[in-house]
């Protein structure tokens, strides 16, 4: 599974638009790039996952080059709900056996009024 | 459909003692997840399982059993508890389909190893 960073921690006001961007410059050809959020107290929760260029889902976007050696999730407008850690994965469900995840510390986003 | 879900929700327990945490899903999934996360870190994989009957070594396997006997059910075993094993632990599930990485996580267990 290939590494990734993320910055520890943004801030951000509510109605803002929120890009957290994960760098990952060893991703494998067969690897996806895969986003959860976690609320204090409770498991983490997928968010979503793409392969190359952009994916958007009723909750977030996820916007990944050409190169793949980085990806960005947005948030469109967000709400003091939105106030969780982000963790952006990287591998191959079809080639990890097993379907493990290998989670860093993740972003910590805070949503001020 | 109930999810994951998780027993007990707290524990504390005495160095030395033993206990068993349960977790149950109700979406026919086949795989399963037992992490543990700790303050301010990610989660960290200790056990997994691929199906009834099977189960396999995670990151941080040492002082803890796992046994999958019914498909819904995957228990995480601490034989001789210690401090160290005080964390916050985490079961999750997943389908069959090899072309995504999403687990469903259950709500967690607290814990407490005095």
């Amino acid at each position: 599974l290939a590494k990734t960073t993320q910055p520890i921690s943004m801030d951000s006001y509510e109605g803002q638009e929120v890009n957290i961007t994960c760098s990952h410059n060893n991703i494998a050809t067969n690897d996806y790039i895969t986003w959860y959020q976690q609320f204090p107290s409770q498991g983490p929760r997928f968010i979503i996952q793409g392969y190359k260029t952009k994916v958007t889902n009723e909750v977030a976007s996820l916007f990944i080059p050409a190169d793949r050696k980085s990806s960005t999730l947005s948030l469109p407008r967000v709400s003091l709900s939105d106030t969780a850690v982000y963790y952006c994965l990287v591998g191959s469900p079809i080639y990890n056996q097993g379907g493990k995840l290998i989670f860093g510390q993740g972003t910590e986003l805070s949503v001020k009024p | 459909n109930a999810g994951v879900t998780q027993t007990p929700k707290f524990r504390v327990l005495k160095t030395g003692q033993s206990m068993t945490l349960l977790c149950a899903q109700d979406m026919n999934h086949e795989y399963m997840y037992w992490y543990r996360q700790d303050p301010g870190m990610g989660l960290r994989l200790i056990h997994y399982s691929v199906g009834e009957g099977t189960t396999a070594k995670g990151e941080v396997p040492d002082g803890y059993n796992v046994s999958r006997l019914k498909k819904q059910n995957f228990l995480l075993g601490l034989e001789s508890a210690a401090p160290s094993q005080t964390s916050v632990y985490f079961c999750a599930s997943k389908g069959t389909p090899h072309s995504t990485y999403e687990q469903y996580f259950g709500p967690g267990t607290r814990l407490t190893v005095t």
